[in-house]
């Protein structure tokens, strides 16, 4: 069973959508959650922690369901510049490892 | 904004030998780590380095690999007798503490031929 898990899309929406995406932990002793943009062959780049109430910044909101093992990120008002690939990432227990998931990629088109 | 700066920006080894990939974390961080992506697949875990020590390390992470911190600044990742299989992109992160993310610097593309 893969620890965390996410569509691997691709998603093609048009600028201005609003899109979201799901990511799965099968660990429940997970303890911190992120959310990563990763640009082609680039580094992963932070693009939200996610907290236990739900948080937002600016477009981007990002949610997180203990009880189902999932986070989700929504993004709204789609820009060309979202187009990336975003990972879903988890910090296990005590231990200070991120987990990633294969990734979901955007492609934003106008 | 400060970064974390790795170096070289690319690698190209022949099989067998040993490289040395170099890291410099974000200066008032405390954990340091290695991770790797092969081509096409997910970021993976190597090792984490916290207080001059190994704190945790994969199941990839094998006699072949060490890490050290040989000053106040530099982190490396050495890979003794590479093997193809080791191609990939090496990220370097580093994270201040408590529950604050990991930044990562903008990787070495290791070739090995």
């Amino acid at each position: 069973r893969k620890e965390v898990e996410q569509d691997p899309g691709p998603f093609n929406v048009p600028e201005g959508a609003t899109v979201a995406f799901n990511c799965t932990y099968s660990n429940s002793a997970s303890q911190s959650f992120f959310w990563y943009r990763q640009d082609c062959r680039k580094e992963p780049k932070l693009l939200m922690s996610v907290y236990s109430s739900g948080n937002e910044d600016g477009r981007f909101t990002a949610q997180l369901n203990r009880a189902s093992q999932y986070i989700s990120l929504l993004i709204r008002d789609s820009k060309l510049s979202d187009s990336a690939t975003y990972l879903c990432a988890v910090r296990v227990g005590a231990g200070t490892a991120l987990i990633f998931g294969k990734g979901t990629t955007l492609s934003v088109s106008s | 904004e400060p970064e974390v700066t790795q170096t070289p920006s690319h690698q190209v080894t022949q099989m067998g030998q040993e490289v040395i990939l170099r890291c410099v974390p974000i200066s008032n961080h405390l954990y340091f780590y290695w991770y790797r992506q092969i081509l096409g697949q997910k970021v993976e875990f190597l090792v984490s380095f916290y207080n001059n020590e190994i704190s945790e390390k994969s199941e990839i992470f094998d006699d072949q690999f060490s890490v050290e911190r040989p000053d106040g600044s530099n982190f490396t990742l050495k890979i003794r007798s590479t093997k193809l299989e080791d191609s990939a992109m090496y990220f370097c992160a580093s994270r201040a503490g408590g529950n604050q993310p990991q930044h990562f610097g903008d990787g070495t593309r290791l070739s090995i031929l």
